[in-house]
């Protein structure tokens, strides 16, 4: 068991540029969620899958934000025309089942220019 | 939805003494409640959770306590170390609602 991983760790972009990041949740875990921190507060929920099926959306990710996790595996978090109030730490997480603990990859930090 | 309130954001205690921080929810269908650790550039870290069915949870140094009827639960550290220092948040979820809601954090700060 390594942990959840995410690709990138750091990501620099200019405005309106689209970035792409991905999370590889602890191998067996059927959910995995995105959440989003900004600085000096708690994350916050964006999304979350049951396997390859993606159940929930918080209204924090706006229409160009889309997640997907294909086969079930490993999820990929997409932001097309970043904007500067993109800038945050992205962070996935993976749990066994309903109501396990989840438990959070290093994070993606993302900052637009 | 669920509010999480989380006291005090900064607390600086002196290396040996305790350490404790409180949290309330709002949602009286909440029943799980975990507790993160999360140090400067990485992601959170379990540290303890504690259930409803239960009132306290003790592991080694750290222990939580929850009270249903005020909705409210506190984090309790002894004998703190220098790498106790760090953010900590609480969180608060029910079975069957998939997303947990944080606190806003508390930077502790333990003093050699």
């Amino acid at each position: 068991d390594t942990g959840v991983s995410q690709d990138p760790r750091h990501k620099i972009t200019k405005r309106g540029q689209n970035v792409t990041f991905r999370c590889d949740p602890i191998s067996e875990h059927n959910r995995l969620y995105w959440y989003r921190q900004t600085l000096g507060q708690g994350p916050e929920f964006l999304t979350y899958f049951q396997n390859e099926a993606q159940l929930e959306k918080s209204r924090l990710l706006s229409n160009r934000f889309s997640a997907e996790r294909p086969k079930g595996s490993f999820s990929t978090l997409e932001i097309q025309r970043t904007e500067q109030g993109d800038s945050a730490m992205y962070l996935c997480a993976s749990s066994h089942s309903s109501g396990d603990t989840q438990y959070f990859g290093p994070g993606t930090r993302l900052t637009v220019l | 939805g669920e509010n999480v309130e989380q006291h005090p954001s900064t607390l600086s205690v002196q290396e040996g003494d305790s350490a404790v921080i409180k949290c309330t929810y709002s949602d009286s269908a909440s029943n799980y409640f975990p507790w993160y650790k999360q140090e400067l550039g990485k992601g959170p870290q379990l540290i303890i959770d504690i259930r409803s069915n239960v009132g306290e949870k003790k592991d080694q140094r750290i222990a939580v306590t929850l009270n249903k009827t005020a909705k409210h639960f506190s984090l309790h550290i002894t004998e703190t170390q220098p790498e106790d220092s760090a953010v900590y948040f609480c969180a608060a979820t029910y079975f069957g609602n998939e997303k947990l809601t944080f606190g806003t954090g508390t930077r502790l700060t333990i003093i050699p």
